[in-house]
């Protein structure tokens, strides 16, 4: 079975701080893994994900992600906070060949200016 | 390029009444369609999924259920309501099996009173 835990159901940054979103996976194989972002009253929205490929990933926005195998870590950075980047992220896996994603709880990113 | 609708947007429905939840996708063929269900702080639950018409698989016993009458097309259904029914309920779609991406449509708020 596979699973996600999200460390911290809420982040709060100042406007131009460091974003770190953390994100640690259990698989029993080598997993693909997701960031999802998800903006008030809308649906999921996909950032990035990792596919067994690079293990630096980077998406839209400005957020990337580190695939670490040795930590069991999948955890989402952006160099400088904005305004508009507030909204809940997601971590999500799941094992190729299928198709079903496994969520985590959602850490909601607040930015204060 | 492909497209998720969804709809209703919002639903108030008294307890013990019917749902009746649709989703289609536009742009692509025999996708794979998936219901989540997101209720405040406990992430996202995939309810069921489907890999092609008449095909559901349900992760969730419960008494909600899902059709899939036509290729691109998912419907999600109660005879009876519950409160705990209430949540947000997410229509998502991807090309295949083998741990693609999953694209989310954008959401019914179901407020069961």
């Amino acid at each position: 079975a596979q699973s996600v835990t999200q460390l911290g159901s809420h982040v709060s940054v100042s406007e131009g701080a460091l974003v770190l979103l953390r994100c640690n996976y259990s698989s029993s194989v080598p997993p693909y893994l997701f960031w999802y972002v998800q903006y008030p009253n809308q649906g999921l929205q996909l950032l990035l994900k990792y596919t067994s490929a690079a293990t630096l990933v980077k998406g839209i926005n400005g957020f990337e992600a580190e695939f670490k195998k040795s930590e069991t870590s999948f955890h989402l950075t952006k160099p400088s906070a904005h305004m508009s980047d507030a909204a809940e992220y997601f971590c999500a896996v799941s094992r190729p060949g299928y198709s079903t994603l496994t969520f985590g709880k959602g850490t909601m990113l607040l930015v204060s200016p | 390029s492909q497209t998720i609708h969804q709809w209703p947007a919002t639903l108030v429905q008294p307890v013990g009444s019917p749902l009746s939840l649709e989703c289609t996708v536009e742009g692509t063929s025999n996708p794979n369609l998936y219901w989540y269900r997101q209720a405040a702080g406990r992430g996202l639950q995939l309810l069921f999924y489907s890999i092609g018409i008449g095909q559901i698989s349900s992760e969730v016993p419960q008494n909600l259920s899902a059709s899939r009458p036509q290729d691109r097309q998912f419907i999600l259904s109660s005879k009876k309501l519950l409160l705990s029914d209430s949540g947000f309920y997410l229509c998502a779609w991807s090309v295949d099996t083998s741990g693609n991406t999953i694209y989310f449509g954008e959401g019914s708020w179901l407020t069961v009173v």
